[in-house]
C-alpha cells in the first residue's frame, strides 16, 4: 500500500519568514495530494490540494509543488503569521470513482515565533 | 451547510469494556470514513463506506472493531473489547465529488477515547 513520509516533524520560523514542509510518497499511481491543517483540539481542515497533472498551485500565501518523477510534494507558506501555527498533514491518494482513500503523513508541528 | 457531527466528544473506559461512536455525515455525501488518530500521528483509515456498502476495511482490526452504516447515512463504530492501545481520537469524515474533479473530505470534531 501507499506510504507517505513527512519532514520535518517540528518547525519553528520567525513571523514573516517562509515555511516549507516536504512529503514523499511510494505509490507512483497516486494522483491526488491534499494538505490539511489541524489546530490544537480541532478537526483537520483542507487548506490546499494538487492533482498529478499539475506541477504547482498557489492560493494567496500558500503554495504546493509536486514532482511526480521524484515522488515528492511540498507545502510552502510565505509571510507566516501567528495563526499559521498548527500541525500540518500531507496525504496521498489514488482517486478513482468510488475510492478516495487518503494515506496521511505523520504531521509537522509548525510554530510561528512573534 | 452543517458539518459532520460526531458523538460523544469524549469517552473514558476501562480496558476490556465496550464503546460505540456515532457519526452523521454532511447531507448528500455518499462516502463516509472512520479514521483513528493516535497522539502525534496522522489519521489512519479504518473503514470507508460508499452509501451503505464497505469500500475498504483492510486496516480495521476486525477481531475487536466493527462498523456499520445504516441506510447509507449515519454510521457507528464499535470497539469490543477495548485495549489500552485503542486510546486515540476517532475521526469521521465524509466526501462528495467536486465539479473540478476529485473529492474533498470533511472531518468531524472527533471522539477522544481514553482506555485505562
Amino acid at each position: 500500500g501507499e506510504n507517505v513520509e513527512q519532514h520535518p516533524s517540528t518547525l519553528s520560523v520567525q513571523e514573516g519568514d517562509s515555511a516549507v514542509i516536504k512529503c514523499t510518497y511510494s505509490d507512483s499511481a497516486s494522483n491526488y495530494f491534499p494538505w490539511y491543517k489541524q489546530e490544537l483540539g480541532k478537526r483537520p481542515q483542507l487548506i490546499i490540494d494538487i492533482r498529478s497533472n499539475v506541477g504547482e498551485k498557489k492560493d494567496q500565501r500558500i503554495a504546493v509543488t509536486l514532482n511526480k518523477t521524484a515522488k515528492h510534494f511540498s507545502l510552502h507558506i510565505t509571510e507566516t503569521q501567528p495563526e499559521d501555527s498548527a500541525v500540518y498533514f500531507c496525504a496521498a491518494s489514488i482517486q478513482s470513482f468510488g475510492n478516495e482513500k487518503l494515506t496521511f503523513g505523520t504531521g509537522t508541528r509548525l510554530t510561528i515565533i512573534p | 451547510e452543517a458539518g459532520v457531527a460526531q458523538s460523544p466528544r469524549y469517552k473514558i473506559i476501562e480496558k476490556r469494556q465496550s464503546v460505540a461512536f456515532w457519526c452523521n455525515p454532511i447531507s448528500g455525501h455518499a462516502t463516509l470514513y472512520w479514521y483513528q488518530q493516535i497522539l502525534g500521528q496522522g489519521p489512519k483509515l479504518l473503514i470507508q463506506f460508499k452509501n451503505n456498502g464497505v469500500v475498504d476495511d483492510s486496516q480495521l482490526p476486525k477481531d475487536r472493531f466493527s462498523a456499520e452504516r445504516l441506510k447509507g447515512v449515519d454510521s457507528t463504530l464499535k470497539i469490543q473489547p477495548a485495549k489500552l492501545e485503542d486510546s486515540a481520537v476517532y475521526l469521521c469524515a465524509s466526501s462528495l465529488p467536486r465539479d473540478r474533479g476529485g473529492y474533498e473530505q470533511y472531518f468531524g470534531p472527533g471522539t477522544r477515547l481514553t482506555v485505562t
